[in-house]
């Protein structure tokens, strides 16, 4: 199975300042179909995941432009311009290229 | 707007069965493939399995392989996770997904 490693677990960071999560994945994770599904996930304190960025940078409808992808291959950033207090919770990466789909172990994103 | 309604908590005994519904809304169904991923109390996103609304086809994680019936209903666009012979450590909340959309959640106790 693919292994996803994010780093940090933990981020406490001030409002107003970037933060950056890594993601790195046990193997490449480019599709024969030239895709890279790698997808990041923000879940809220007691709400459901929500899907935040897909295939490596596309962000899904209605995400604030703050919030960015990038990487290739087996490492990939998820960046927050600015962070604000509605970005507190925890962060997970998600490989959809090979069977069976996994996850990272997340990070939690905290105000300082 | 899509929405993924997902049935109400269970408490089940071990030994037992689970069936969890997800009923998706104003949504092409068999265009797409629902996920199934799980969160036991304060841990991360777990994958169980996936299911093309359009053919069938499953895929599940090896964890779950023999314990995990994915199947969906596209004349009501619902799609079901049935899991059997439930342990303490099934206790957990139940996410389907499709795409960028998730369900609410559906926890499930296990508990004699």
């Amino acid at each position: 199975d693919v292994v996803l490693t994010q780093s940090p677990l933990s981020l406490p960071v001030t409002l107003g300042q970037p933060a950056s999560i890594s993601c790195r994945s046990s193997q490449s994770l480019l599709y024969s179909d030239g895709n890279t599904y790698l997808s990041w996930f923000q879940q809220r304190p007691g709400q459901s995941p929500r899907r935040l960025i897909y295939n490596i940078s596309h962000r899904d409808s209605g995400v604030p432009d703050r919030f960015s992808g990038s990487g290739s291959g087996t490492d990939f950033t998820l960046k927050i311009s600015r962070v604000e207090a509605e970005d507190v919770g925890v962060y997970y990466c998600m490989q959809g290229t090979h069977w069976p789909l996994t996850f990272g172990g997340g990070t939690k994103v905290e105000i300082k | 707007q899509v929405q993924l309604e997902q049935s109400g908590a269970e408490v089940k005994q071990p030994g037992a069965s689970v069936k969890v519904s997800c009923k998706a809304s104003d949504f092409i169904f068999t265009t797409y493939g629902i996920s199934w991923v799980r969160q036991a109390p304060g841990q991360g996103l777990e994958w169980m399995g996936w299911i093309s609304a359009y053919d069938g086809n499953t895929k599940y994680a090896q964890k779950f392989q023999g314990r995990v019936t994915l199947t969906t209903d596209t004349s009501t666009r619902t799609a079901n996770m049935e899991l059997r012979s439930l342990r303490s450590d099934d206790t957990a909340v139940y996410y389907c997904a499709i795409e960028q959309y998730w369900g609410q959640g559906t926890l499930v106790i296990v508990s004699s």
